[in-house]
């Protein structure tokens, strides 16, 4: 069973840079045809895709986000990782790391999500 | 970027009725169109794929329908488990969009 375990700080200041780390268990990163996905969600609102990467490294991201954006992944630690720079309050949201497989095209395990807020 | 609409935005339901959620994409995706359930304090979790495939180990009485720009989420008799914020994706190309939920309650 695969298990995903995001980790991070939970409180970050403006203008800096947001990072977070998931870990995988239950299987490795670095086989089948599976994208490793960032997603978030203000408090009390809905979903949006914040990108993926793949397990060669090649990465998509949102448009809305992308000049912040830097996702990577370290296949020898079974962990792929979130940067996102300059952020301001409406970065505040809890943000799930997640496994999109790549031939049903779903995101079909998911962390359970961490709160980071964004305040001085 | 592919707008996801659905609606109604929240309904309250009585135990064993009948469920309908509707999704409408900004333009034709297919059947690339995926339902997930989030339960508060919970990550989403995946119930249909492929506008109607019923993922492993979800109970039967979800199940989906549509191609091209209009779908359906359907819950045949509900159940108080079933209390959750319902959200569909389209998957036919990046940015993946979600749409802005269905907010489930029981009567």
């Amino acid at each position: 069973q695969v298990q995903l375990q995001e980790s991070g700080p939970g409180l970050v200041k403006p203008s800096q840079t947001l990072s977070l780390t998931c870990t995988v268990s239950g299987g490795s990163i670095s086989s089948g045809d599976y994208y490793w996905s960032w997603i978030r969600q203000p408090p009390g609102k809905g979903l949006e895709w914040i990108g993926y990467i793949y397990r060669s490294g090649s990465s998509f991201y949102n448009p809305a986000l992308k000049s912040r954006i830097i996702i990577s992944i370290d296949t020898s630690k079974n962990q792929f990782s979130l940067k996102l720079s300059s952020v301001t309050a409406a970065d505040t949201a809890l943000y799930y790391c997640a496994r999109r497989d790549g031939q049903q095209l779903v995101h079909d395990y998911w962390g359970q999500g961490t709160l980071v807020t964004v305040s001085s | 970027d592919i707008q996801m609409t659905q609606s109604p935005s929240s309904l309250s339901a009585s135990v064993g009725d009948r469920v309908t959620i509707t999704c409408r994409a900004s333009q034709s995706i297919s059947t690339y169109l995926n339902w997930f359930q989030q339960k508060p304090g919970k990550a989403p979790k995946l119930l249909i794929f492929a506008a109607s495939s019923l993922q492993s180990g979800v109970s039967s009485r979800f199940s989906g329908s549509g191609s091209g720009t209009d779908f359906t989420l359907t819950i045949s008799s509900l159940q108080p488990e079933d209390l959750a914020t319902y959200y569909c994706q389209q998957s036919y190309s990046t940015p993946l969009t979600f749409g802005q939920g269905t907010r489930l309650e029981i009567k």
